[in-house]
This record gives structure tokens, C-alpha cells and sequence, in this order.
């Protein structure tokens, strides 16, 4: 059974910082991998996805990672800003499922000013 | 431009009470889904549609039953509701479930608590 972890479970940094928020899986034979924001009290918002075949994905200042082989996956917000501060939720597609996810517990995130 | 709506957005129920959830998506996705959310265990899938007239088990199905009659609407029943399904219920859509590049779009959430 597929497993999803992501470390830390929260993090505070100050605004302007870069940081990495990461996601380990343990069946490396996945579909593709997604990483969601998630507000308070809202639904989830993909950001990216990256295929099984590709190595990174971007979008504006967010970067994400993907090492098959290992089961890791990375995602990389440069110059935070309070904007940021919500839960970031890593989830993978199996081969055998298509797009029924499993997800990981998030990273709930805070950006001070 | 709706996208994947979801009602009611908030309800109490006592021990033993039924109650539907309403997913309706406006994109034409053929695969649908219901997740709850638990702190402290992530998302888990509970029923899933490959398309009108068709369901599946997720992975915590037991305790509820769903319903796609109308490709655009997915239903969520508890028959007799038990405290353990206190949750946050989200429905979701993907256009085929089958291509590498598809993203899932989650309506806002239902905060169910049974008391």
C-alpha cells in the first residue's frame, strides 16, 4: 500500500525567505505527483503536477521536484511572502488507479512580515 | 464558472440520522470523487465514479453509499451516521482519470460533525 509522508508537518519562516517543503512516497511506481494549497476552511488548489517521466515542474516562484527512484518529491517556494502561509498537501497517482490520489498529512506553512 | 460545487457547507447530525451530500461539477469531468479529510490522516478516498451510472469503493468506504445518476452530480449518503464520521468531506472532479497531465478540482468542502 502506498504510503505519503511530508516533513516538516509545519514550518514558520519570515517573508522573503526561500524554503522546501518535502514529500517521500514509498512505491516509486506512481503515475504523477501533485502538489496542492490548501486554505482554512477552503478546498485544495493544485499547483503543479509532474508526470512520472519528468524531473520538475514551474510555476512563478514555486518549484517542484520529482526523484522517481527514491520517492521524493520537493517543493521549492523562492521569496516567500505572507500570501503563502496556507497547507501544502503532496498526493501521488499509481499506475494501477489513475487519478485516485493518495495523499500525504500537508505542511502547513507560515510566512510572518 | 462554478467549477466543482458542494452543499451543504456545514451540518450537525445526531447519532443514528441520515443525510445526502451534493457534488455537481460544471466542466463535463467523466471521474468524480469523495475524500475525507482527519487530522492527523490526511485525505482518504471513500467512493469514487468513472462515469454516469458507475461507482467504486475507495479506500474507507464502509458506512457510506454514493450515487451518479446524472454525469454532472455525485451523491454522498450516510445511511445512519456514527461519530466516527465527524469529517471534512471533499468531492473532486478529473476530466478521463486516465492521462498523465490531469489535475483534480476540489469543490470547498462540507464540515460534517455527529454528535
Amino acid at each position: 500500500k502506498q504510503e505519503v509522508t511530508q516533513i516538516p508537518a509545519a514550518l514558520s519562516v519570515p517573508e522573503g525567505e526561500n524554503l522546501v517543503l518535502n514529500c517521500s512516497f514509498t512505491d516509486s511506481a506512481i503515475y504523477n505527483l501533485q502538489w496542492f494549497r490548501q486554505d482554512p476552511g477552503k478546498g485544495l488548489t493544485s499547483l503543479l503536477l509532474i508526470q512520472s517521466s519528468q524531473r520538475e515542474q514551474t510555476s512563478g516562484r514555486l518549484n517542484a521536484s520529482l526523484d522517481k527512484s527514491s520517492g521524493r518529491s520537493t517543493l521549492y517556494i523562492a521569496a516567500s511572502q505572507p500570501g503563502d502561509s496556507a497547507t501544502y498537501l503532496c498526493a501521488v497517482g499509481e499506475e494501477t488507479s489513475g487519478s485516485r490520489l493518495t495523499f500525504g498529512e500537508g505542511t502547513q506553512l507560515t510566512v510572518n512580515p | 464558472n462554478a467549477g466543482v460545487t458542494q452543499t451543504p457547507k456545514f451540518r450537525v447530525l445526531k447519532t443514528g440520522q441520515s443525510m445526502t451530500l451534493l457534488c455537481a461539477q460544471d466542466m463535463n469531468h467523466e471521474y468524480m470523487y469523495w475524500y475525507r479529510q482527519d487530522p492527523g490522516m490526511g485525505l482518504r478516498l471513500i467512493h469514487y465514479s468513472v462515469g454516469e451510472g458507475t461507482t467504486a469503493k475507495g479506500e474507507v468506504p464502509d458506512g457510506y453509499n454514493v450515487s451518479r445518476l446524472k454525469k454532472q452530480n455525485f451523491l454522498l449518503g450516510l445511511e445512519s451516521a456514527a461519530p466516527s464520521q465527524t469529517s471534512v468531506y471533499f468531492c473532486a472532479s478529473s476530466p478521463t482519470g486516465r492521462r498523465l497531465n490531469e489535475k483534480l478540482f476540489f469543490g470547498s468542502g462540507t464540515q460534517l460533525s455527529v454528535l
